[in-house]
């Protein structure tokens, strides 16, 4: 699939680095998000972005901080993380229009913090 | 905000029996709700949804029904095959410009 791509699909990083994650659609849509998927939250809501512009920030510590310059385009970046924060990052993005459509996920970033 | 439940958080079942995996959500103004299957190692994608005006909704082996006075809609799985297994979600929305708010997710195995 290539709707929606994530990259890298893989990234290691020390407390103390700095690094982003890129999401990119490929559908036309107007929404994208950021969820986090862990063992114990399996699909966590992070950042929902509405015709670029942000409209939900669930609780999420500043040390994540999201970037959505366009409608396509969708950052997160991450710095100063902790252990805890390993986890797989999934991006999704939806058409808003009527009643409800189908959300795209991408492959995802595992990331893991050393 | 809405908050969604989903039981039960493990299931397994023989090849060719049913599944059902059963969601309740908090917020009388959701009117979508969608199915997603997660396979290892891979995204979740859309498997089957149904909106508000509608109470049962079937596609092929799979089913949804929807009951809103009591807030709640389940999966069914019927002939289950070994390909089923999964992990599956089940999300539900208030309306067109809120982010989908998923359940804890099952995992589903079906053994032959």
């Amino acid at each position: 699939e290539t709707g929606v791509t994530q990259t890298p699909r893989h990234l290691v990083m020390g407390m103390t680095n700095k690094k982003s994650l890129k999401c990119e659609q490929h559908l036309g849509h107007n929404a994208m998000y950021w969820y986090k998927q862990s063992a114990k939250k399996p699909l966590e809501l992070m950042f929902v972005y509405n015709f670029k512009e942000q409209t939900e920030n669930n609780s999420v510590p500043s040390r994540f901080s999201p970037e959505c310059p366009n409608s396509s385009h969708l950052f997160l970046h991450l710095h100063t993380l902790q252990p805890e924060d390993s986890a797989l990052y999934l991006c999704a993005s939806r058409y808003l229009a009527g009643e409800g459509n189908e959300q795209f996920f991408g492959p995802g970033t595992r990331l893991t913090v050393l | 905000g809405e908050n969604v439940e989903q039981h039960p958080s493990t299931l397994s079942v023989q090849e060719g029996d049913s599944a059902v995996i059963k969601c309740t959500y908090s917020d009388s103004a959701s009117n979508y709700f969608p199915w997603y299957k997660q396979e290892l190692g891979k995204r979740p994608q859309l498997i089957i949804d149904i909106r508000s005006n509608v109470g049962e909704k079937k596609d092929q082996r799979i089913a949804v029904t929807l009951n809103k006075t009591a807030k709640h809609f389940s999966l069914h799985i019927t002939e289950t095959q070994p390909e089923d297994s999964a992990v599956y979600f089940c999300a539900a929305s208030r309306q067109a410009g809120t982010a989908l708010i998923f359940g804890k997710g099952t995992t589903l195995s079906v053994s032959s």
